[in-house]
């Protein structure tokens, strides 16, 4: 099983319109988690993190629900620049796996279109 | 949006070839990543520096070797790779090993031929 696993996609949605991605996560001593946003031929940027009571910024929500390890992000009345694949990571916290740093794991990411 | 500089943007390579993949932050972080990107794979952590120390290999081939001369540089020497290898390099750093947020550099898109 994945460490963490994302539905790949593609979304394809009109502007104005409210998508959602989810992503499962398969470690439970994961400790902070985030939402990067890659576009095309580009490096990833943070998005957001997602804090457990849920966070948001602007169009965007995120989501976590530790006891089922599950994540997500919820955006609404889409642009057409939130054309981008969304990443969602997970870190454990420092010395929580054996490791003095905090090590991020990717999701493959889900790509999202939006059109006109 | 220039915290993170790579170069080259892009190479191509022989099998039998060495190159290097260089790496600079303008961000006074301490801590350094090396990741691969293949296609449709997620991100793949390589090696991993703190303070030019390295904290992280992981199960990477001996054909990468990582350098870190100081904590604003960071090197990805390259020699008899695969065209496997082909895939989009990423650096990273952040404020400290322990940092959760990581800049990205735009990386280096190798192809080995």
């Amino acid at each position: 099983r994945k460490e963490v696993e994302q539905d790949p996609g593609p979304f394809n949605v009109p502007e104005g319109a409210t998508v959602a991605f989810n992503c499962t996560y398969s470690n439970s001593a994961s400790q902070s988690f985030f939402w990067y946003r890659q576009d095309c031929r580009k490096e990833p940027k943070l998005l957001m993190s997602v804090y457990s009571s849920g966070n948001e910024d602007g169009r965007f929500t995120a989501q976590l629900n530790r006891a089922s390890q599950y994540i997500s992000l919820l955006i609404r009345d889409s642009k057409l620049s939130d054309s981008a694949t969304y990443l969602c990571v997970v870190n454990k916290s420092p010395n929580a796996g054996g490791t003095s740093y905090g090590k991020l794991t990717f999701g493959q990411g889900t790509i999202l279109t939006v059109h006109p | 949006e220039t915290g993170v500089t790579q170069t080259p943007r892009h190479l191509v390579m022989g099998m039998t070839n060495k190159k290097s993949l260089k790496c600079e932050q303008h961000l006074g972080h301490n801590a350094m990543y090396w990741y691969k990107q293949s296609a449709k794979k997620p991100l793949e952590l390589m090696f991993v520096y703190s303070l030019e120390e390295r904290v992280e290999n992981n199960s990477v081939p001996s054909r990468f070797s990582p350098e870190c001369p100081n904590s604003s540089h960071l090197f990805l020497h390259l020699h008899t790779l695969q065209p496997e290898d082909s895939a989009l390099y990423l650096c990273a750093s952040s404020l400290s090993s322990a940092s959760y947020e990581q800049y990205f550099g735009p990386g280096t898109r190798l192809t080995v031929t």
